[in-house]
């Protein structure tokens, strides 16, 4: 299965962008990359996922490398609701997520 | 819509007791999972359901058991609980099967084994 590698925790300032990155260098040509946070004491939500290009949604923007080796998540604007654990996630079709340890950004005011 | 709902929310289970935690989802979603969250760890898939009828195994399935009751229901039992089922049980549903498509995450079950 291919690994992703994100670092434990980033910080960030409230209102500020946050770029939250993602390596996943053995990734393969089905596999999209997921995107899903958890908030303390929640069960995960969505965030994004895409494939080649750069995505963008309400929540947040997905911007992929064009060797698809690594992604970065980005929160325009940081939020103190934003604070949560944020997974990144390669899924092949027809096969299951596997969840790493993610990173846990904190938000300061 | 109330979403993916779980119940108990809280349990405590002696060694050898069994147990069933129960899920329903509201969204009209074919498929549907059972994960377990360890302290610290992501999420493991114990065991899914890609439409009613169907059940397969996922990453770490020993020790329990699935059951598709209908569209909107699976349940998860523990027939004979151990300390290192400790964990917090999370159900999910999604629209597409594997293949792809948001899960939608229910609330979970904590659950402790003494």
């Amino acid at each position: 299965d291919a690994k992703t590698t994100q670092p434990n925790s980033m910080e960030s300032n409230e209102e500020e962008p946050v770029h939250l990155p993602c390596n996943h260098s053995t990734i393969s040509g089905t596999d999209y990359i997921h995107w899903y946070r958890q908030l303390p004491s929640q069960g995960p939500e969505y965030v994004i996922h895409g494939l080649t290009s750069n995505v963008n949604n309400r929540m947040a923007s997905l911007a992929i490398a064009e060797d698809r080796k690594s992604s970065t998540l980005i929160l325009h604007r940081a939020t103190l609701r934003d604070a949560a654990v944020y997974y990144c996630i390669l899924r092949a079709l027809y096969n299951d997520m596997r969840f790493g340890a993610g990173t846990r950004l904190t938000v300061k005011p | 819509n109330a979403g993916v709902t779980q119940t108990p929310k809280f349990q405590v289970l002696k060694t050898g007791q069994s147990m069933t935690l129960q899920c329903a989802q509201d969204m009209n979603h074919n498929s549907m999972y059972w994960y377990r969250q360890d302290p610290g760890m992501g999420l493991r898939l114990i065991y899914y359901s890609a439409s009613e009828g169907t059940t397969d195994k996922g990453e770490v399935p020993n020790g329990y058991n699935v059951s598709r009751l209908n569209k909107r229901e699976f349940s998860l039992r523990l027939e004979s609980a151990a300390p290192s089922q400790t964990s917090v049980y999370f159900c999910a549903s999604s629209e597409e099967g594997l293949a792809g498509g948001e899960q939608f995450f229910g609330p979970g079950t904590r659950l402790t084994v003494l």
